[in-house]
């Protein structure tokens, strides 16, 4: 079945480290999505890819990095310089440039930093 | 102005009571509406798009109305299992946001026996 594969579902970041989140889609979309949701929030968009080997920023994406070497994987780096960095962090895909009709999810990853 | 606005509720109803969530946005240039599902701690799932002329899928009814930004989700004869947080979801299509879709906070629904 297609979908989308987040991993792992739950990662513990010390002070201080980067750790990588990974996600891979076999949906054959071109675009695809990183947003970070904090309790009782809505999702903010971190980063965006609409084909490969192009990314753009979002709305919050200070502190992490991404990159879209192939057109199925778009990993997520949490970088030490992302000061609050605990929070559940969705992947997403759409089919179209124009987002319709809609995004699939991934399950997420939640990140604590201990 | 936040670009997506919802009541964030909580609504707390009876089985089989009608509830209506309302949402609006700020970009007249928005194209594309959606409302999403999302389960405690679980990803968000599109549960309907919201076309110009209105749509119903069973129980749930959205409606849009460009002229005033405002979408609206109907849910009829609640069930238990609709308990979750709706999720309005707005399209800002144009300039460099083409694409992206902006998701508002969530309305949190409760369905009680």
């Amino acid at each position: 079945d297609g979908g989308i594969t987040q991993s792992p579902k739950y990662l513990f970041r010390k002070e201080g480290q980067n750790v990588t989140l990974s996600c891979e889609q076999n949906l054959n979309h071109d675009a695809m999505y990183w947003y970070r949701q904090d309790p009782g929030q809505g999702l903010r968009l971190i980063y965006y890819s609409q084909i490969v080997n192009d990314f753009q920023k979002g709305d919050i994406a200070e502190g992490y990095s991404v990159s879209r070497e192939k057109k199925e994987s778009f990993p997520l780096t949490v970088t030490s310089a992302q000061k609050n960095p605990t929070a559940f962090y969705l992947c997403a895909s759409s089919i179209g440039l124009d987002a319709r009709p809609g995004y699939t999810f991934g399950s997420g990853t939640r990140l604590t930093v201990v | 102005r936040k670009e997506v606005e919802q009541d964030p509720g909580p609504f707390n109803v009876p089985e089989g009571a009608t509830v209506a969530f309302n949402c609006t946005y700020s970009n007249s240039a928005s194209q594309s509406f959606f409302w999403y599902r999302q389960d405690c701690r679980k990803e968000p799932k599109l549960l309907m798009s919201v076309y110009s002329s209105g749509n119903e899928d069973g129980r749930f009814t959205a409606q849009l109305n460009r002229a005033s930004q405002y979408i609206s989700l109907l849910i009829r004869d609640s069930k238990l299992s609709d308990s979750a947080t709706y999720l309005c979801v707005v399209n800002n299509a144009g300039g460099t946001s083409y694409g992206k879709l902006t998701f508002g906070q969530g309305t949190i629904l409760t369905v009680h026996p």
